[in-house]
């Protein structure tokens, strides 16, 4: 069992919906929840951070957090084409590292 | 204020070579974790250094080994290429081992012919 799961997609979805991606951990103890964004050809770049159960929001950006359940999610409303790109879980574990997940490809059909 | 800079971007190399790649970590961060990201696939964790000294390792060879400079930049080396080494090598810097200000360089693409 990978430590980080994600769908790898690619998830399309029309200009102006909702795109709603998930991520598993396995980690119980896993402290920090992330959300990175990696256009093609370029590096991660941090969107969200999460640490307590429950929403998070910032602008478009929705993150969700049910630790019981071991889920993390990303939800971004209005959706627009510029948003296209890999979309990246990671978690910080108990053992003080940052795990990443395969991530999910998303393409934002105008 | 100077992102995390890596060098070179780009690099080729033969099987059984041997290639260095430095690291320049964000101005205030003092420690420094590779990953390497073969195509299509997550960031895989590699290690991390804080304070000189390797502090995390994740399931690599030891062909993969590393260093860290007193002003926090730092090298990862890679012994005896193999084919299965070409990818996108990442750097990230934080502060005091915070995950929460994993800042990324732009990465080394390696590729091994």
């Amino acid at each position: 069992q990978k430590e980080v799961e994600q769908n790898s997609g690619p998830l399309s979805v029309p200009e102006g919906a909702i795109a709603s991606l998930n991520c598993t951990y396995s980690d119980r103890g896993s402290q920090s929840f992330f959300w990175y964004r990696q256009y093609s050809g370029k590096s991660p770049e941090l969107i969200m951070f999460i640490y307590s159960n429950g929403d998070k929001e910032d602008g478009r950006f929705t993150a969700q957090l049910n630790k019981a359940s071991q889920y993390v999610s990303l939800l971004i409303r209005d959706s627009q084409p510029s948003d296209s790109a890999t979309y990246l879980c990671a978690v910080w574990n108990q053992g003080g590292k940052l795990i990443f997940g395969q991530g999910t490809e998303l393409s934002v059909k105008p | 204020d100077a992102g995390v800079t890596q060098s070179p971007t780009h690099l080729i190399k033969t099987r059984g070579q041997q290639v260095t790649l430095r690291c320049s970590p964000k101005s205030g961060h003092d420690t420094v974790s590779w990953y390497q990201q073969a195509l299509g696939q997550g960031p895989q964790f590699i290690f991390q250094y804080y304070e000189e000294e390797e502090r995390q390792r994740g399931n690599f060879p030891d062909r993969f080994s590393g260093h860290q400079f007193p002003n926090y930049s730092s090298e990862l080396n890679v012994n005896a290429l193999l084919l299965g080494d070409s990818a996108l090598y990442l750097c990230a810097s934080s502060f005091k081992d915070r995950g929460s200000g994993y800042t990324f360089g732009s990465g080394t693409r390696l590729t091994v012919v």
